[in-house]
């Protein structure tokens, strides 16, 4: 089945350090989404891509749709604790079927 | 506006038994999509419904079935529970079944022993 590679696995950095982490996969998305999500919680969309080459942001988050169709990256710039949690990049696939990375973990030292 | 909610927070069960989860959606969304989330990945999707049909079903056995009420609130079903059933649950709705709109319950954090 369709999978997404998402890395790095796990991050831990220096509040204040730019973030950056990323998602490839061997099959085309039309649309890529990035969440977040933290204990005990749902996942919450944070940007959402619809046309290859899109670079969008939101606050201090900038995340591309590459331009294979194949990849996307998230960009956090001068993190702060509350960055902390899981970040999960999905891909909307032809049947219209959100297919969902492993998720990179980000902690923060304050 | 009420937000997607789950019932139970999280339960046990034993293997060979069987479970209902419940998901009320955000209102005025009319489809639900249900996702299994194991340990340490992301959600994987079970399936959809929209206005109370099965609209989209990803690589999950039959033992795996749902339902949907005409308030579209939902229901995950699972039958002749197996040990790799343990995971969070989660519901998520939409106001279509355009599945990038949605918006995630907590979750339900099911372990089977």
């Amino acid at each position: 089945g369709q999978q997404l590679n998402q890395s790095p696995q796990s991050m831990f950095i220096q509040e204040g350090e730019d973030v950056s982490m990323n998602c490839t996969s061997s099959s085309i998305f039309n649309t890529w989404l990035w969440y977040k999500q933290e204990p005990g919680e749902g996942p919450v969309l944070l940007i959402a891509l619809y046309k290859a080459g899109e670079l969008t942001s939101n606050g201090r988050l900038t995340a591309q749709f590459g331009i294979t169709r194949k990849d996307s990256f998230l960009n956090i710039s001068a993190s702060i604790p509350s960055d902390v949690g899981i970040y999960f990049c999905a891909g909307l696939d032809e049947g219209n079927k959100l297919v969902f990375g492993a998720g990179t973990i980000l902690r923060v030292k304050s | 506006e009420t937000g997607v909610t789950q019932s139970p927070t999280h339960l046990i069960k034993t293997r060979g038994q069987q479970v209902t989860l419940r998901c009320s959606s955000q209102s005025g969304h009319n489809t639900v999509s249900w996702y299994q989330q194991a340990l340490g990945q992301g959600p994987q999707f079970i399936f959809q419904y929209y206005r109370e049909e099965e609209n989209g079903r990803g690589n999950f056995p039959p033992r795996f079935s749902g339902l949907q009420f005409p308030n579209y609130s939902s229901e995950l079903n699972v039958n002749a529970l197996e040990l790799d059933d343990s995971a969070l649950y989660l519901c998520a709705s939409s106001l279509g079944p355009v599945l990038y709109e949605q918006y995630f319950g907590p979750g339900t954090r099911l372990t089977v022993t």
